[in-house]
């Protein structure tokens, strides 16, 4: 098993481009999830998807949009990227109960420039 | 919002000391999970507590959850290098919402 899945590894965009990070998960998980981690402020949640169909705002979701494709994929979009958006972008999945645990992809190293 | 809190931000030991890592919410959890991050790596689920009072260990880690469910610690008896990371907790309110992290506590150890 993949597990889950994170593309790109690294990413360096100019300030304005647009891109989207794509997360596939391949667990059969429910809840898929977006957090940025920066140097001293921990792991933030971007956004979530409890269920296919339904998404959520986290601590930090201005300037995202996220898509929950289908079951395996939650996407994250960057409309206008800005330098405050440099960060390392983790992607989680998590099972159908109520306390789950989260699995992390490898992570996107994303840089505005 | 719920806000998890965690001290100390940063921890330097000498291999073979003892490291204790502490984790408060500001409000009352169902449950607190502890993950590690290795340098260059991402988090990966050490263990979970529910259990008001709760205490478990995994060999040198031990893992407490308090009394009133806002509070949590980890203590990692007699370090080794292999134990250097950023240790998270995460809490969770209601069932079925997100988990919140705290900041982490970034360990080193020297031999």
């Amino acid at each position: 098993n993949a597990g889950v899945t994170q593309t790109p590894k690294f990413q360096v965009l100019k300030t304005g481009q647009s891109m989207t990070l794509q997360c596939a998960q391949d667990m059969n998980h429910n809840s898929m999830y977006w957090y940025r981690q920066d140097p001293g402020m921990g792991l933030r949640l971007i956004y979530y998807s409890a269920s296919e169909g339904t998404t959520d705002k986290g601590e930090v979701p201005n300037g995202y949009n996220v898509s929950r494709l289908n079951k395996r994929e939650f996407s994250l979009r960057l409309e206008s990227a800005a330098p405050s958006q440099t960060s390392v972008y983790f992607c989680a999945s998590s099972g159908q109960g109520a306390w789950e645990k989260l699995f992390f992809g490898s992570g996107t190293q994303l840089s505005v420039l | 919002g719920q806000q998890v809190m965690q001290i100390p931000q940063y921890q330097h030991v000498q291999e073979g000391e003892d490291f204790t890592t502490y984790c408060n919410s500001s409000t009352t959890l169902s449950n607190i999970q502890w993950y590690k991050q290795r340098p260059g790596g991402h988090p990966v689920f050490l263990i979970q507590l529910v259990k008001s009072g709760e205490v478990k260990k995994q060999k040198r880690l031990t893992f407490q959850f308090g009394e009133a469910k806002k509070n949590s610690s980890l203590h990692i008896t007699a370090t080794q290098t292999t134990d250097v990371g950023t240790y998270f907790c995460a809490g969770q309110g209601q069932a079925g919402t997100a988990l919140i992290f705290g900041k982490g506590t970034t360990l080193s150890v020297s031999s």
